[in-house]
């Protein structure tokens, strides 16, 4: 079974700095996927940015960005020129590789990281 | 516009009570998920459809039932037998398996509240 593990419940930035939450995992799999979700207090799940196992590059998604370090099963997310709008809770998340033919993807999710920007 | 509807927003249950919370979606999508958050928790499968017809158990599915009867639709009824339902549920669907990279990532409903009286 895969686990997800978010080692920072809390954290908090200024704006316009850069901020990174951090989440290791555990799997045997060689084959999966990782994310980050983001839930704002409307309660909506947003996706972050993702990234594939077998890609080395680490994605980038505009503002933020990733630091995929497959060895050490770590992900963390960075999110450089904080805004306001990026108070939210931020969830990191596991999926094994799904095979051709089938549709169903299993999320394993972290506790989540609650982050706050200040002006 | 394409989305993930979940009704009602708020919900109230008495004691020996069945509820159930609406999931209604028009991308398209094969395969719907239902997924209960809790505190500190982060967010835990309930139940996943990915045909018609088609519905497995996911990790935490002991008090709830679910139905597919059409492809937009995924129905999560929470039973009396469910002697925990105070949580917030969310509603999730992705596309089939003929997409590639795509069906790896899921949408997200905004969520129903569920309270016990």
């Amino acid at each position: 079974a895969q686990t997800v593990t978010q080692s920072q419940p809390e954290m908090s930035v200024q704006e316009a700095e850069t901020v990174t939450l951090s989440c290791t995992y555990d799997t045997s799999e060689s084959n999966y996927y990782l994310f980050w979700y983001k839930q704002p207090p409307s309660r909506q799940m947003i996706l972050v940015i993702r990234q594939e196992a077998y890609k080395q590059q680490n994605a980038t998604e505009n503002r933020f960005s990733v630091n995929f370090q497959k060895a050490a099963k770590s992900f963390s997310l960075k999110i450089s020129d904080s805004q306001l709008g990026d108070t939210a809770m931020y969830f990191c998340a596991f999926m094994k590789h799904v095979p051709s033919g089938t549709s169903y993807g299993k999320l394993t999710f972290g506790q989540g990281t609650i982050l706050t920007v200040h002006p | 516009d394409g989305g993930i509807t979940q009704s009602p927003k708020y919900l109230f249950r008495k004691e020996g009570q069945n509820v159930t919370l609406s999931c209604e979606q028009n991308l398209n999508h094969d395969a719907m998920y239902w997924y209960r958050q809790d505190p500190g928790q982060g967010l835990r499968l309930i139940y996943y459809s990915q045909i018609v017809n088609d519905f497995q158990k996911g990790d935490i599915a002991e008090g709830y039932s679910v139905s597919r009867e059409k492809k937009e639709s995924f129905p999560l009824t929470v039973t009396s037998a469910q002697k925990n339902p105070t949580a917030f549920y969310l509603c999730a669907s992705s596309v089939g398996a003929g997409a590639k990279l795509a069906k790896n990532i899921q949408y997200f409903g905004a969520g129903t509240r569920l309270s016990v009286l």
